[in-house]
């Protein structure tokens, strides 16, 4: 079983529509819960973080964890064709330099 | 925050030659990270490099295979050798900085797109 299950995709969806991606995993020690997005041919960037259980908000993305079930979301709300990418959900242990493991990443397609 | 630069961005090579990626970080960091990315498949950390010592590789990466360098606190390569059609992917170097509050935060640079024919 790999330590991060995330969904793949590809998922399409039209402007405007709520989007919801979804990372499950088993490593009860994670702690930090991130989400990376990737447009093609760039590397990953830090979308957001979030420290144990609970929600964050930033904009239009939100951002759940749930320890209890080993599940994490990000919510977009009004999706927008920039929005296009591949989003990265990763976690990490607590405390100093912890290595991060990623999930497969879900391709996320918003169309006009 | 880091800025990494990585080069080159994308090549073409013949099977069994060798390709030495370059990455530049904008300010000096103890920790850099070779990572492959696979289509469909999640980000693979192949090696953790740390300036002064020797690369620390993960299980399937050997140095033999991926030998890596680290002069100083803001350069690293990667080299993957004898290249095989399987070697196709991309590849990326990554930095942890410390975002304060316990938390750190990896930086990546844009990614080589290696295709071995």
């Amino acid at each position: 079983q790999k330590e991060v299950e995330q969904d793949p995709g590809p998922l399409s969806v039209p402007e405007g529509a709520i989007v919801s991606l979804n990372c499950t995993y088993s490593n009860s020690a994670f702690q930090y819960f991130m989400w990376y997005r990737q447009y093609s041919r760039k590397g990953p960037e830090l979308l957001m973080y979030t420290y144990s259980s609970g929600n964050k908000e930033d904009g239009r993305f939100t951002a759940q964890v749930d320890k209890s079930s080993k599940y994490i979301s990000l919510f977009i709300r009004d999706s927008q064709p920039s929005d296009s990418a591949t989003y990265l959900c990763a976690m990490s242990r607590s405390g100093g330099y912890q290595k991060v493991t990623f999930g497969t990443g879900t391709k996320l397609q918003v169309i006009p | 925050s880091a800025v990494i630069s990585q080069k080159p961005s994308r090549d073409i090579c013949q099977r069994g030659t060798s390709l030495t990626i370059q990455c530049q970080v904008d300010s000096q960091v103890t920790m850099m990270f070779w990572y492959r990315q696979q289509p469909g498949q999640s980000l693979t950390l192949i090696a953790t490099a740390n300036q002064g010592s020797e690369a620390t590789y993960e299980s399937g990466f050997v140095i033999d295979k991926f030998p890596i360098s680290r002069p100083n606190l803001t350069f690293s390569t990667l080299t993957v050798s004898n290249m095989s059609p399987e070697d196709s992917s991309i590849y990326l170097c990554s930095t942890l900085m410390s975002t304060g509050s316990m938390n750190t935060e990896a930086f990546f640079g844009q990614g080589t797109r290696l295709t071995v024919v």
